[in-house]
């Protein structure tokens, strides 16, 4: 069965300093992960996209099949930052997606 | 252009009373459709989902169940709602299989 793990559910850093949220996921076949933020009373969104392999409002991703991972990165962070972040997969058939339990960044000033 | 409407926006219910939440999308054909619940620590639980009209996959046992009797409507009930049922509700839906999925604003409901 498809899993999506993400071992921290809250993530301080102080304005500027880098983050890096995790996300690690198991399932047998070739998945396609998603990371989708959740800001203060906005409704869920799409972040970014690992086939995409773009950069989004400075964060990056990247899908590593070794060690089933697909953590979250951006440089330098931003008080704008701070939201739910969720790691997500769907399966081969584009059916079912699964999300992880999510963690949320707060940027401090 | 594409739009998903989820209502009510909140739901206040007495235990043993019946639920229905309903979804709609509108701007698109034949999408995929799934519910979730959100709960704090927990993430988002993905309770249904559906690739066709009448076709229901459901992820979790529980008190709840979805119909699909149109293309673009997808409807969450509960015959007897419980206290564990209360929650925040998020509807989705997928266009194409190589689309994200996009959500509705959610329904939060409180069974008292």
């Amino acid at each position: 069965a498809q899993r999506v793990t993400q071992p921290e559910k809250l993530l301080s850093v102080f304005k500027g300093a880098p983050v890096e949220l995790k996300c690690n996921y198991s399932y047998s076949g070739s998945p396609e992960l998603f990371w989708y933020v959740q800001y203060s009373r906005q409704r869920l969104q799409l972040l970014l996209r690992h086939i995409s392999r773009e950069s989004i409002k400075g964060f990056t991703a990247d899908l590593n099949k070794g060690e089933t991972s697909f953590h979250l990165k951006k440089p330098f962070a931003q008080e704008e930052d701070s939201a739910m972040y969720y790691c997500a997969l769907v399966d081969n058939y584009g059916q079912n997606f699964v999300f992880g339990p999510g963690t949320r960044l707060s940027v401090l000033p | 252009s594409q739009t998903i409407h989820q209502w009510p926006a909140t739901l206040v219910q007495p235990v043993g009373s019946p639920l229905s939440l309903e979804c709609t999308v509108e701007g698109t054909s034949n999408p995929n459709l799934y519910w979730y619940r959100q709960a704090a620590g927990r993430g988002l639980q993905l309770l249904f989902y559906s690739v066709g009209i009448g076709q229901i996959s459901s992820e979790v046992p529980q008190n709840l169940s979805a119909s699909r009797p149109q293309d673009r409507q997808f409807i969450l009930s509960s015959k007897k709602l419980l206290l564990s049922d209360s929650g925040f509700y998020l509807c989705a839906y997928r266009d194409t299989r190589n689309s994200p999925l996009h959500f509705g604003n959610g329904t939060r409901l409180t069974v008292t």
